[in-house]
């Protein structure tokens, strides 16, 4: 069983919309939590980083949540954009160098 | 300013052949990453150097895969006699990290391997 579970798989929005991305782990124990974005044919690329202590941040249109009791995270995307259409990964790390992948929600944004 | 560059983009290969894929960290950066990423899944480690030195390499599938840093810039993944499950795409990325948890990873935009 994956360690890093996100949800859902996959998700369809109209452009100018708002959407809730979900990441669950089990990990422990836990150094920080990133979100990365991954463009198709790209490699991934941070977004948020969120540390054992904080529970929101942002970066322009995204916000990253983090609740370390119930292991859970969020990253919300406001006001949608054509651009917003990539995979969004869920990263958590356990140690320096040790890092846990989920396996992405595959977002689509749509005219 | 450069980041990390991974070569060649795109690579065919007949089952039985070797491939090399290369990575170009960004400069200075001490770790480096290896990923095998299926379609729509997300990466699963492979194998990390600090420096030239390979710390880990449990995530390697088979003896059939060698990765060196022999100078603590460039890597090699080298996969010997290509099977069809190895068709993926395989990304490096690159961190300052070496005991800063919160230095983020910097990817290349992968080798994209079809093994036919």
């Amino acid at each position: 069983k994956n360690q890093v579970e996100q949800s859902p798989q996959s998700l369809i929005i109209l452009e100018g919309k708002n959407c809730t991305l979900q990441c669950n782990y089990t990990v422990s124990p836990f150094s920080n939590l990133r979100w990365y974005k991954q463009d198709t044919g790209r490699g991934p690329v941070s977004l948020t980083i969120m540390t054992f202590s904080e529970n929101t941040k942002s970066n322009g249109r995204y916000t990253a949540t983090l609740d370390a009791d119930t292991k859970q995270s969020s990253l919300h995307i406001t006001a949608s954009q054509l651009s917003d259409s990539a995979s969004y990964i869920c990263v958590v790390s356990v140690g320096n160098n040790d890092m846990r992948f989920g396996a992405g929600t595959r977002l689509t944004v749509k005219p | 300013g450069a980041g990390v560059s991974q070569s060649p983009r795109y690579k065919v290969a007949k089952r039985g052949q070797d491939v090399a894929l290369r990575c170009d960290p960004i400069s200075g950066h001490v770790s480096l990453f290896w990923y095998q990423q299926a379609l729509g899944q997300g990466p699963e480690f492979l194998t990390y150097f600090q420096n030239e030195a390979q710390l880990d390499k449990s995530g390697l599938p088979s003896d059939r895969f060698f990765a060196e840093r022999p100078e603590g810039s460039v890597s090699t993944l080298k996969i010997q006699r290509t099977q069809q499950e190895d068709s993926a795409v395989y990304l490096c990325a690159s961190s300052l990290a070496g005991g800063r948890p919160n230095s983020p990873l910097h990817f290349g935009n992968g080798t994209r391997l079809t093994v036919t």
